[in-house]
Protein backbone atom coordinates (compact mmCIF):
# COMPACT_ATOMS: atom_id res chain seq x y z
CA UNK A 1 0.00 0.00 0.00
CA UNK A 2 1.65 3.21 -0.88
CA UNK A 3 2.36 5.77 1.96
CA UNK A 4 1.25 9.48 2.43
CA UNK A 5 2.62 11.86 -0.36
CA UNK A 6 3.40 15.31 -0.19
CA UNK A 7 3.87 17.84 -3.11
CA UNK A 8 6.01 19.19 -3.48
CA UNK A 9 8.67 18.28 -1.32
CA UNK A 10 10.65 21.53 -1.75
CA UNK A 11 9.26 24.92 -2.17
CA UNK A 12 11.27 28.50 -2.10
CA UNK A 13 8.66 31.76 -2.05
CA UNK A 14 9.56 35.21 -1.14
CA UNK A 15 7.52 37.51 1.65
CA UNK A 16 3.97 38.27 0.71
CA UNK A 17 3.22 35.27 -1.91
CA UNK A 18 1.06 32.71 -1.47
CA UNK A 19 1.61 28.99 -1.12
CA UNK A 20 -0.26 25.81 -1.25
CA UNK A 21 0.78 22.47 -0.16
CA UNK A 22 -0.63 19.14 -1.12
CA UNK A 23 -1.08 15.80 0.48
CA UNK A 24 -2.37 12.59 -0.59
CA UNK A 25 -3.37 9.63 2.52
CA UNK A 26 -3.04 6.71 2.27
CA UNK A 27 -5.46 4.84 0.06
CA UNK A 28 -8.73 4.14 2.53
CA UNK A 29 -7.48 6.85 5.38
CA UNK A 30 -10.07 9.83 5.72
CA UNK A 31 -8.37 11.71 8.76
CA UNK A 32 -5.44 14.50 7.28
CA UNK A 33 -3.54 15.94 9.79
CA UNK A 34 -1.06 18.95 8.79
CA UNK A 35 1.89 19.99 11.23
CA UNK A 36 4.33 22.57 11.22
CA UNK A 37 8.01 21.74 11.78
CA UNK A 38 10.40 24.35 12.81
CA UNK A 39 14.07 23.93 14.69
CA UNK A 40 12.42 26.44 17.56
CA UNK A 41 9.25 25.22 17.95
CA UNK A 42 9.30 21.61 17.29
CA UNK A 43 6.11 19.94 15.65
CA UNK A 44 3.00 21.83 15.80
CA UNK A 45 -0.46 21.15 14.93
CA UNK A 46 -2.05 23.12 12.33
CA UNK A 47 -5.32 21.91 11.37
CA UNK A 48 -7.13 18.46 10.92
CA UNK A 49 -9.87 17.56 8.14
CA UNK A 50 -12.11 14.56 7.92
CA UNK A 51 -14.44 13.87 5.54
CA UNK A 52 -14.04 17.26 3.85
CA UNK A 53 -14.84 18.74 7.03
CA UNK A 54 -12.06 20.47 9.53
CA UNK A 55 -12.51 19.07 12.77
CA UNK A 56 -9.72 20.53 14.92
CA UNK A 57 -7.63 23.72 14.63
CA UNK A 58 -4.01 24.50 16.32
CA UNK A 59 -3.07 28.00 16.93
CA UNK A 60 -2.16 29.16 13.87
CA UNK A 61 -3.27 33.11 12.27
CA UNK A 62 -5.52 32.83 9.37
CA UNK A 63 -3.44 33.04 6.72
CA UNK A 64 -2.97 29.39 7.41
CA UNK A 65 -5.43 27.47 5.77
CA UNK A 66 -6.91 24.06 4.29
CA UNK A 67 -9.37 21.71 2.52
CA UNK A 68 -10.43 18.23 1.50
CA UNK A 69 -11.67 16.64 -1.66
CA UNK A 70 -13.53 13.80 -1.48
CA UNK A 71 -11.25 11.27 -2.82
CA UNK A 72 -9.47 12.65 1.07
CA UNK A 73 -6.84 14.34 -0.87
CA UNK A 74 -5.78 17.72 1.26
CA UNK A 75 -4.20 20.71 0.56
CA UNK A 76 -2.88 23.43 2.91
CA UNK A 77 -2.63 26.73 1.90
CA UNK A 78 -0.33 29.66 3.79
CA UNK A 79 -1.26 33.44 2.22
CA UNK A 80 0.78 36.15 2.54
CA UNK A 81 4.14 34.38 3.67
CA UNK A 82 6.48 35.57 6.18
CA UNK A 83 9.98 34.74 6.74
CA UNK A 84 8.70 32.99 10.20
CA UNK A 85 6.56 30.66 8.02
CA UNK A 86 9.89 28.94 6.67
CA UNK A 87 9.41 25.39 8.00
CA UNK A 88 8.95 21.30 7.07
CA UNK A 89 5.06 21.02 6.68
CA UNK A 90 4.17 17.54 7.28
CA UNK A 91 0.80 15.93 6.61
CA UNK A 92 -0.31 12.60 8.35
CA UNK A 93 -3.06 10.47 7.63
CA UNK A 94 -5.41 8.02 9.83
CA UNK A 95 -8.25 6.27 9.01
CA UNK A 96 -10.94 7.79 11.38
CA UNK A 97 -10.67 11.00 13.46
CA UNK A 98 -11.36 11.42 16.72
CA UNK A 99 -10.18 7.82 17.28
CA UNK A 100 -7.39 8.18 19.39
CA UNK A 101 -6.03 5.43 19.34
CA UNK A 102 -5.85 5.51 15.70
CA UNK A 103 -2.31 5.68 14.55
CA UNK A 104 -1.25 9.03 12.44
CA UNK A 105 1.22 7.62 9.15
CA UNK A 106 3.41 10.97 8.22
CA UNK A 107 4.49 11.67 4.74
CA UNK A 108 7.71 12.95 4.12
CA UNK A 109 6.95 16.57 4.39
CA UNK A 110 7.24 19.61 1.87
CA UNK A 111 10.41 21.52 2.84
CA UNK A 112 8.93 25.83 2.95
CA UNK A 113 11.29 28.45 2.54
CA UNK A 114 10.49 32.05 2.51
CA UNK A 115 12.76 34.80 1.29
CA UNK B 1 -4.70 20.29 28.83
CA UNK B 2 -2.45 17.34 27.90
CA UNK B 3 1.54 17.66 27.68
CA UNK B 4 4.49 15.23 26.78
CA UNK B 5 8.68 16.24 27.88
CA UNK B 6 11.46 14.70 26.78
CA UNK B 7 14.12 16.28 29.02
CA UNK B 8 17.38 15.29 26.57
CA UNK B 9 17.96 16.52 23.68
CA UNK B 10 20.77 14.57 22.94
CA UNK B 11 21.46 10.88 23.40
CA UNK B 12 24.62 9.16 23.25
CA UNK B 13 25.43 5.61 23.36
CA UNK B 14 27.65 3.20 21.86
CA UNK B 15 27.18 0.51 19.46
CA UNK B 16 25.68 -2.76 20.38
CA UNK B 17 24.84 -1.02 24.25
CA UNK B 18 20.96 -0.55 25.18
CA UNK B 19 19.69 2.97 24.92
CA UNK B 20 16.92 4.50 26.60
CA UNK B 21 14.98 7.88 25.19
CA UNK B 22 13.03 9.45 28.08
CA UNK B 23 9.52 10.35 28.13
CA UNK B 24 7.24 11.79 30.68
CA UNK B 25 3.79 13.29 30.31
CA UNK B 26 0.96 14.87 32.01
CA UNK B 27 -2.91 14.03 31.06
CA UNK B 28 -5.98 13.93 32.70
CA UNK B 29 -7.49 10.66 32.27
CA UNK B 30 -6.06 7.38 30.76
CA UNK B 31 -2.89 8.21 28.57
CA UNK B 32 -2.71 7.28 24.61
CA UNK B 33 1.21 7.86 24.30
CA UNK B 34 3.17 7.24 21.03
CA UNK B 35 6.80 7.11 19.93
CA UNK B 36 8.08 8.05 16.25
CA UNK B 37 10.98 8.46 14.47
CA UNK B 38 12.47 11.18 11.90
CA UNK B 39 15.59 10.68 9.87
CA UNK B 40 17.18 13.45 8.12
CA UNK B 41 14.95 14.99 4.95
CA UNK B 42 12.23 12.61 5.88
CA UNK B 43 8.47 12.53 7.98
CA UNK B 44 8.12 10.53 10.65
CA UNK B 45 7.61 7.21 11.10
CA UNK B 46 5.67 5.29 13.68
CA UNK B 47 7.42 2.85 16.18
CA UNK B 48 4.76 2.23 18.71
CA UNK B 49 2.03 3.00 21.08
CA UNK B 50 0.49 2.92 24.51
CA UNK B 51 -3.47 2.43 24.98
CA UNK B 52 -3.89 -0.05 27.54
CA UNK B 53 -2.85 -3.12 28.77
CA UNK B 54 0.95 -4.65 29.24
CA UNK B 55 3.13 -1.58 30.75
CA UNK B 56 5.67 -3.11 28.15
CA UNK B 57 5.06 -2.17 24.14
CA UNK B 58 6.90 -3.88 21.80
CA UNK B 59 7.09 -2.08 18.22
CA UNK B 60 8.96 -1.64 15.51
CA UNK B 61 12.82 -2.04 14.62
CA UNK B 62 13.68 -3.74 17.52
CA UNK B 63 12.17 -0.75 19.86
CA UNK B 64 10.00 -0.67 22.89
CA UNK B 65 9.00 1.49 25.33
CA UNK B 66 7.46 1.03 29.08
CA UNK B 67 4.66 2.97 30.33
CA UNK B 68 5.12 3.65 34.09
CA UNK B 69 1.90 5.38 35.91
CA UNK B 70 3.29 5.99 38.64
CA UNK B 71 6.20 7.88 37.64
CA UNK B 72 4.10 9.39 34.73
CA UNK B 73 6.80 7.55 31.70
CA UNK B 74 7.20 6.44 29.07
CA UNK B 75 10.75 5.94 27.94
CA UNK B 76 11.72 4.60 24.75
CA UNK B 77 14.48 1.84 25.20
CA UNK B 78 15.87 -0.80 23.00
CA UNK B 79 18.62 -3.35 24.33
CA UNK B 80 21.39 -3.17 21.78
CA UNK B 81 22.07 -0.10 20.16
CA UNK B 82 22.59 0.20 15.85
CA UNK B 83 24.84 2.72 14.22
CA UNK B 84 21.19 3.02 12.07
CA UNK B 85 19.67 3.74 15.26
CA UNK B 86 20.90 7.26 15.02
CA UNK B 87 17.75 9.95 14.71
CA UNK B 88 15.10 12.03 15.89
CA UNK B 89 12.91 11.12 18.31
CA UNK B 90 9.50 12.14 19.48
CA UNK B 91 7.26 11.39 21.95
CA UNK B 92 3.18 11.87 21.28
CA UNK B 93 -0.11 11.97 23.74
CA UNK B 94 -3.42 12.48 22.32
CA UNK B 95 -4.97 15.76 23.53
CA UNK B 96 -8.73 15.60 24.24
CA UNK B 97 -10.45 19.45 23.94
CA UNK B 98 -13.40 18.59 26.18
CA UNK B 99 -15.92 21.14 25.20
CA UNK B 100 -15.58 19.95 21.08
CA UNK B 101 -15.07 16.19 22.32
CA UNK B 102 -12.31 16.49 19.35
CA UNK B 103 -8.74 14.59 19.06
CA UNK B 104 -5.23 15.79 18.68
CA UNK B 105 -1.46 15.22 18.95
CA UNK B 106 0.86 16.79 20.94
CA UNK B 107 4.43 16.08 20.49
CA UNK B 108 7.53 16.24 22.79
CA UNK B 109 10.21 18.69 21.34
CA UNK B 110 12.47 15.24 20.40
CA UNK B 111 15.29 13.58 21.17
CA UNK B 112 18.61 13.15 18.88
CA UNK B 113 19.90 9.64 19.29
CA UNK B 114 23.45 9.26 18.32
CA UNK B 115 25.11 6.04 18.36
CA UNK B 116 28.05 5.98 17.93
CA UNK B 117 30.46 2.85 16.15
Amino acid sequence: KAGVTQTPRYLIKTRGQQVTLSCSPISGHRSVSWYQQTPGQGLQFLFEYFSETQRNKGNFPGRFSGRQFSNSRSEMNVSTLELGDSALYLCASSYASGAGTDTQYFGPGTRLTVL
Amino acid sequence: AQSVAQPEDQVNVAEGNPLTVKCTYSVSGNPYLFWYVQYPNRGLQFLLKYITGDNLVKGSYGFEAEFNKSQTSFHLKKPSALVSDSALYFCAVRDIDESSGTYKYIFGTGTRLKVLA
